[in-house]
């Protein structure tokens, strides 16, 4: 059974970054590209970007360049966003999802709340 | 950007009715490989986002019957033919024709009457 489970809630300072993440399970972490989803409260989805943790290769939303950075730990099959210089414009909850071949969205995380506040 | 536009933002309905969300793309969502992509999900409650249906008219796997997705070009239409108390929440599509970036519509919340 594919499951992808996410770090808890996190609460941070403006201007500080945060590192969260999202552990794979029940198929092969290395073969398929991972993504990352913002939904802010009572609001649609946002495409951050994506990592393919078999060779690293990143692709992200313009809008979130400099904001974000993916990893992955193949050992672990873990997924990671750090958000960087955070602002009340970043709390959110993140999303992380699994692109099948089709290119459609098959398996999503629960989910990380992160709020940003002083 | 292709832009994702939903109609209605909010779907009142009864139990057993037929729902009907509409979504219009800014472009053709239809690939260079003849393939189209547009996905609809479906976020319950205070619960992630699930796939429903795939490539216009797919059914994910364990999704009933009553959910049918048509359209071609630039207009889609997701149909849920006797609504049941379990698909109450928020209807989302999303194209993955033209990436990146990946993009989704504003959403159609789905409730009862």
């Amino acid at each position: 059974e594919v499951q992808l489970q996410q770090s808890g809630t996190v609460l941070a300072r403006p201007g500080a970054s945060v590192k969260m993440s999202c552990k794979a399970s029940g198929y092969t972490f290395t073969s398929y590209w991972m993504h990352w989803v913002k939904q802010r409260p009572g609001q649609g989805l946002e495409w951050i970007g994506a990592i393919y943790p078999g060779n690293s290769d990143t692709s992200y939303n313009q809008k979130f360049k400099g904001k974000a950075k993916l990893t992955a730990v193949t050992s672990t099959s873990t997924a990671y966003m750090e958000l960087s210089s955070l602002t009340n414009e970043d709390s959110a909850v993140y999303y992380c999802t699994r692109k099948a071949g089709e290119d459609y969205f098959d398996y999503w995380g629960q989910g990380t709340t992160l709020t940003v506040s002083s | 950007d292709v832009v994702m536009t939903q109609t209605p933002l909010s779907l009142p309905v009864s139990l057993g009715d037929q729902a009907s969300i509409s979504c219009r793309s800014s472009q053709s969502l239809v690939h260079s490989n003849g393939n189209t992509y547009l996905h609809w999900y479906l976020q319950k409650p205070g619960q992630s986002p699930k796939l429903l249906i795939y490539k216009v008219s797919n059914r994910f796997s364990g999704v009933p019957d009553r959910f049918s997705g048509s359209g071609s070009g630039t207009d889609f239409t997701l149909k849920i033919s006797r609504v049941e108390a379990e698909d109450l929440g928020v209807y989302f599509c999303s194209q993955s024709t033209h990436v990146p970036p990946f993009t989704f519509g504003s959403g159609t919340k789905l409730e009862i009457k």
